[in-house]
């Protein structure tokens, strides 16, 4: 069955450092996503991806991240200058055609 | 602005006990997706059920049943019988469609804790 693949699981990253976090998306969906969870809170949007564009970000998707889909494959999320504050578990999904959007396992970042 | 409310932070049950999830949902939009996500403590994040707004039959798979109410605007969940390996972290879900289509993006509740014990 097809999944959603991410890498790594588990970063350690230096606080200032710039991150990548990888994702495959299951191969015939067009609509793409990152989420954030926060260790013991709920699952918040980041970031939507369509047609090679964004077309939605939260408020919490600023300056400091950005997404790629750089080879028809892959999606990436940056984070350009880590905080302590972006440890959390981030999550990509993505969608056939705007029905069920499936997860990846996560990767967890984790920021010293 | 959409929101989800899962007013039930933890629940406790014993084996084979049913459980209902509560689930109350606010939205402006008259066409919007309900899901259900499990969350085990392994961390993934599983799909369990979608329903649109325009279908509000309930609906039953093996020992889970959800029951959508838009007079209400609830989506609740009930586990049946339920089972050690039922213990997992639920959230409930909204997605609206924005202008054009391009985006679903999910606004998610804060969860419930369901520990089952044996």
């Amino acid at each position: 069955e097809p999944e959603v693949t991410q890498t790594p699981s588990h970063q350690v990253t230096q606080m200032g450092q710039e991150v990548i976090l990888r994702c495959v998306p299951i191969s015939n969906h067009l609509y793409f996503y990152w989420y954030r969870q926060i260790l013991g809170q709920k699952v918040e949007f980041l970031v939507s991806f369509y047609n090679n564009e964004i077309s939605e970000k939260s408020e919490i998707f600023d300056d400091q991240f950005s997404v790629e889909r750089p080879d028809g494959s892959n999606f990436t999320l940056k984070i350009r200058s880590t905080k302590l504050e972006d440890s959390a578990m981030y999550f990509c999904a993505s969608d056939r055609q705007g029905g069920v959007a499936f997860f990846g396992q996560g990767t967890r970042l984790t920021v010293v | 602005a959409q929101k989800v409310t899962q007013a039930q932070t933890e629940i406790s049950v014993v084996e084979k006990e049913d459980v209902t999830l509560d689930c109350v949902y606010e939205t402006r939009d008259t066409t919007y997706y309900l899901f259900w996500y499990k969350q085990p403590p392994s961390g993934e994040l599983v799909f369990l059920i979608r329903r649109n707004s325009f279908d509000e039959q309930n609906e039953i798979s093996g020992r889970y049943s959800w029951n959508f109410q838009k007079s209400t605007s609830s989506f609740n969940f009930t586990i049946t019988a339920s089972q050690v390996v039922d213990s997992a972290v639920y959230f409930c879900a909204l997605s609206e469609v924005n202008s054009g289509g391009s985006n679903y993006k999910l606004t998610f509740g804060k969860g419930t804790l369901l520990t089952v014990n044996p």
